[in-house]
């Protein structure tokens, strides 16, 4: 119940096109969504992050997508740049000092020129 | 802002050898956590301080792992002895709050067990 499942496990998306990826959880007293970016040989950076009393949160190219009653959330990254090329992590937490966050497994995109 | 600072960055080590990382948190973050990421996985929490007291240790396998956080500023991990298994990365995090805030990362400490 404490997991967060996320896919795909790799991606590969045209400069220009959309990339998409999902997560799903199933413990219902998460309620913080952040999204981590990670480039190779670096530390994680959160890159955009929501809260379930709203449906979608935009940032630039960055959108997060929430769905409280399918226990689902993604990440949609619009006009995908090779820059954009990371491993992106979802991840959930309750909202308490004490709680622990989750990180899904991690999706390697990759942004062809 | 200084960000979170870590050391060694790299260690190559013998397995059931012991080993010691240094985290440096972002001025006035009360909360630091330790992740252990393997290759190609997630992050996974081993230890996770509020000030100098522990919030949450469950993954820490405690009979071969040791943290602490001395003050509540800087914190230490350590791992005696080491096994082949122990080769991750070790991320250090603070924030200033607890997990519903940003999380500032390190650069982490690659150690690898020969």
């Amino acid at each position: 119940q404490q997991q967060v499942k996320q896919s795909p496990q790799s991606l590969i998306v045209q400069k220009g096109g959309i990339s998409i990826i999902n997560c799903a959880y199933e413990n219902t007293a998460f309620d913080y969504f952040p999204w981590y970016q990670q480039f190779p040989g670096k530390g994680p950076a959160l890159l955009i992050a929501i809260r379930p009393d709203v449906s979608e949160k935009k940032e630039g190219r960055f959108t997060i997508s929430f769905n409280k009653s399918a226990k689902q959330f993604s990440l949609h990254i619009m006009d995908s740049q090779p820059g954009d090329s990371a491993t992106y992590f979802c991840a959930a937490s309750t909202g308490s000092s004490a709680s622990k966050i989750i990180f899904g497994s991690g999706t390697r995109l990759s942004i062809r020129p | 802002e200084a960000g979170v600072a870590q050391s060694p960055r790299y260690k190559i080590i013998e397995k059931r050898q012991s080993v010691a990382f240094w985290c440096n948190p972002i001025s006035g973050h009360a909360t630091l956590y330790w992740y252990q990421q393997i290759l190609g996985q997630g992050p996974k929490l081993l230890i996770q301080f509020q000030n100098n007291g522990v919030v949450d240790d469950s993954q820490l396998p405690k009979d071969r792992f040791s943290a602490e956080r001395l003050k509540g500023v800087d914190s230490t991990l350590k791992i005696q002895p080491a096994k082949l298994e122990d080769s991750a990365v070790y991320l250090c995090a603070s924030s200033f709050t607890g997990p519903d805030n940003e999380q500032f990362f390190g650069p982490g400490t690659r150690l690898t067990v020969l």
